[in-house]
């Protein structure tokens, strides 16, 4: 079935980036763009950016202050996100969703959970 | 970036009773392509957001009819006619007119 699969929990300290991947399967990965949407505690969701898996174009989220880059793997089927620069506020759930080309964001990964801890 | 406000903020509904939930945007989301990019989202307790409806009034698969959206420019509505105890969760309206921004939120809960 379609489906988005990310990767697992990372606790990480102030100032350091991580790194989330969004891994898809039953489609064809490069037909459609991938956005990445988080959600702090408490918190409504919070559009981040995207990336055309097609053609490797990424739009982001001028919130970020240019520390989200998102790329591609398209022999993987995989989109990545890194955020840099980590802030205690940027502890929140870290989605990745497909875009369904004008339906949508039709469907979404699991959600990875990114803890910024001293 | 476009605004998006929701209301009410918390909506108790007995089951079987329709509910409604209201969403305003900062402008217009109608695009020069002749639609209007609004959307509704139903994120379940513990689980990811799931997309309920699409360019304003189109249901997305396997989505109920009981859930409905309506609206047009700045102001839009997704009713639901008999809530279900399944129908528990935050319902977002989404935005992609413009990059993309996302309502408050309105935590449905049954009475």
């Amino acid at each position: 079935q379609v489906q988005l699969v990310q990767s697992g929990t990372e606790v990480k300290k102030p100032g350091a980036s991580v790194k989330v991947s969004c891994t898809a399967s039953g489609y064809t990965f490069t037909s459609h763009v991938v956005h990445w949407v988080r959600q702090a505690p408490g918190q409504r969701l919070e559009w981040m950016g995207w990336v055309d898996a097609g053609n490797g174009n990424t739009q982001s989220s001028q919130n970020f202050q240019g520390r989200v880059t998102i790329t591609t793997d398209t022999s993987a089927s995989t989109a990545y996100m890194e955020l840099s620069s980590l802030r205690f506020e940027d502890t929140a759930i870290y989605y990745c969703a497909r875009d369904s080309n004008m339906a949508g964001l039709d469907i979404w990964g699991q959600g990875t959970m990114v803890t910024v801890s001293s | 970036d476009i605004v998006m406000t929701q209301s009410p903020l918390s909506l108790p509904v007995t089951p079987g009773e329709p509910a409604s939930i209201s969403c305003r945007s900062g402008q217009s989301l109608l695009n020069s392509n002749g639609y209007t990019h609004l959307g509704w989202y139903l994120q379940k307790p513990g689980q990811s957001p799931q997309l309920l409806i699409y360019l304003v009034s189109n249901r997305a698969s396997g989505v109920p009819d009981r859930f409905s959206g309506s609206g047009s420019g700045t102001d839009f509505t997704l009713k639901i006619s008999r809530v279900e105890a399944e129908d528990v969760g935050v319902y977002y309206c989404m935005q992609s007119q413009q990059s993309i921004t996302f309502g408050q939120g309105t935590r449905l809960e049954i009475k």
